[in-house]
């Protein structure tokens, strides 16, 4: 139990256009969806706190009109990255809590490359 | 300023050895979380302790917490290559990483 699923896994874009990742939790209901960022040999960065129905809380530093976020449902949550640069290539990592728990799960990422 | 820092960043420890990775967070966390890495994947959830004083084991590894302290351990007992990857801890508070200790194993 407590699969959390990403698409698309990877992703090469041109600089200029749009990219939107899915995260959904296959088996639970999650109240919360985190994304995360994270550059090469470097941590796990917080980008944004999601709740269902609500607007994301972005993390300080993060622009909230390049990284839309919507969580539409309770088991899924799309990362928007707008006007996608170069230096948005990364790692995406989305994870799910679910309802009434403290503790997370991981989605398998996604790799995002911006030529 | 919220901080979680582990220690060492890097590792590289012959199979067989003994070794502890130090986990150490800024702000009281009721929970704290250790997970590995492996290169080019996500994060597998490795450990959540619960508590001050929770001591949990699986395999070749072993986590403690002291809340008090703001400190957690990830011990490595006999090391083999298997557990060549990244290690994070993370705190509850804003669910912020640690910076990750990268461990190799030799053979």
């Amino acid at each position: 139990g407590a699969v959390v699923s990403q698409h698309p896994s990877r992703v090469i874009c041109k600089s200029g256009t749009s990219v939107k990742i899915e995260c959904r939790s296959l088996d639970f209901q999650a109240t919360t969806m985190f994304w995360y960022r994270q550059f090469p040999k470097q941590s796990l960065m917080l980008m944004a706190t999601s709740n269902e129905g609500s607007k994301a809380t972005y993390e300080q530093g993060v622009e909230k009109d390049k990284f839309l976020i919507n969580h539409a449902s309770l088991t899924l949550s799309t990362l928007t990255v707008t006007s996608a640069h170069p230096e948005d290539s990364s790692f995406y990592i989305c994870s799910a809590s679910p309802v009434g728990r403290n503790e997370q799960f991981f989605g398998p990422g996604t790799r995002l490359t911006v030529l | 300023e919220l901080k979680v820092e582990q220690n060492p960043l890097f590792l590289s420890m012959q199979e067989g050895k003994n070794y502890t990775i130090y986990c150490n967070y800024s702000t009281t966390s009721d929970r704290l979380y250790w997970y590995r890495q492996d290169p080019g994947k996500s994060l597998e959830s490795l450990f959540v302790l619960l508590s001050n004083g929770a001591v949990k084991q699986e395999g070749r590894l072993m986590a403690s917490l002291d809340t008090k302290a703001r400190l957690s351990t990830l011990h490595i007992t006999a090391a083999v290559h298997d557990l060549s990857a990244t290690y994070f801890c993370q705190g509850t508070y804003k669910y912020i990483f640690g910076t990750g200790t990268r461990l190799k194993v030799l053979a």
